[in-house]
């Protein structure tokens, strides 16, 4: 199975500062990865899909690179909504495995 | 627009049964791979199985194999998760969510459901 390890697993911030979260498969995974956002009581929702390209509806702050094994999701200009859990994960291969998530709060 | 329902949690026995249903609308389901995926209290995301628009491809988690069972009725446009032998550990919140394939055949969940909440006590 393909591991994925985000880091961190939390972190504090303050409203407009600029977040990065990293997000490491085990194995080579081309760009097949997304990265979802879950608030408390409720469903994920998909952020960004193919490590880079940003779902209808996402904030332009939100933005997702990288390649292989190494992932970025950066929130820029962190807003109150944003506060959340993120998750990435992989779709290379079965099974389709989440990272554990990073949950954002406020600094 | 597309809604996906999930219904049929509870709280059952260890070694109990229940099955799920996840009714779909908005898109064409029967075209359409489904996964299941659970949350466990205060933990993360576990994928569970997925199935084709057609049924006929299948896949399950290590830790499901064997207890649980997918499948689907395209004409009532439901997802359905059997789940046998539940444990404890199976006590979780589950998600049906509908598979996105784009130009490079890459998957993502575009859509959730809002969970159904299963709890295995005695």
């Amino acid at each position: 199975d393909i591991q994925m390890t985000q880091s961190p697993s939390s972190l504090s911030a303050s409203v407009g500062d600029r977040v990065i979260i990293t997000c490491r498969a085990s194995q080579s995974i081309g760009k097949y990865l997304n990265w979802y956002q879950q608030k408390p009581g409720k469903a994920p929702k998909l952020l960004i899909s193919a490590a880079s390209t940003l779902q209808s509806g996402v904030p332009s702050g939100f933005s997702g690179s990288g390649s292989e094994t190494d992932f970025t999701l950066t929130i820029s200009n962190l807003q109150p909504e944003d506060y959340a859990t993120y998750y990435c994960q992989q779709t290379y291969s079965i099974p389709r495995t989440f990272g554990q998530g990073t949950k954002v709060e406020i600094k | 627009q597309v809604q996906l329902v999930e219904s049929g949690g509870g709280l059952v026995k260890p070694g109990g049964s229940l099955r799920l249903s996840c009714a779909a609308s908005g898109f064409t389901f029967s075209d359409s791979y489904m996964s299941w995926v659970r949350q466990a209290p205060g933990k993360g995301l576990e994928w569970l199985s997925y199935i084709s628009g057609s049924g006929i491809t299948i896949f399950y988690a290590d830790s499901v194999t064997g207890r649980f069972t997918i499948s689907r009725d395209n004409a009532r446009n439901t997802l359905f998760l059997q789940m046998n032998s539940l444990r404890a550990e199976d006590t979780a919140v589950y998600y049906c969510a509908k598979e996105h394939s784009d130009y490079y055949n890459i998957r993502s969940f575009d859509y959730w459901g809002q969970g159904t909440l299963v709890t295995v006590s005695s």
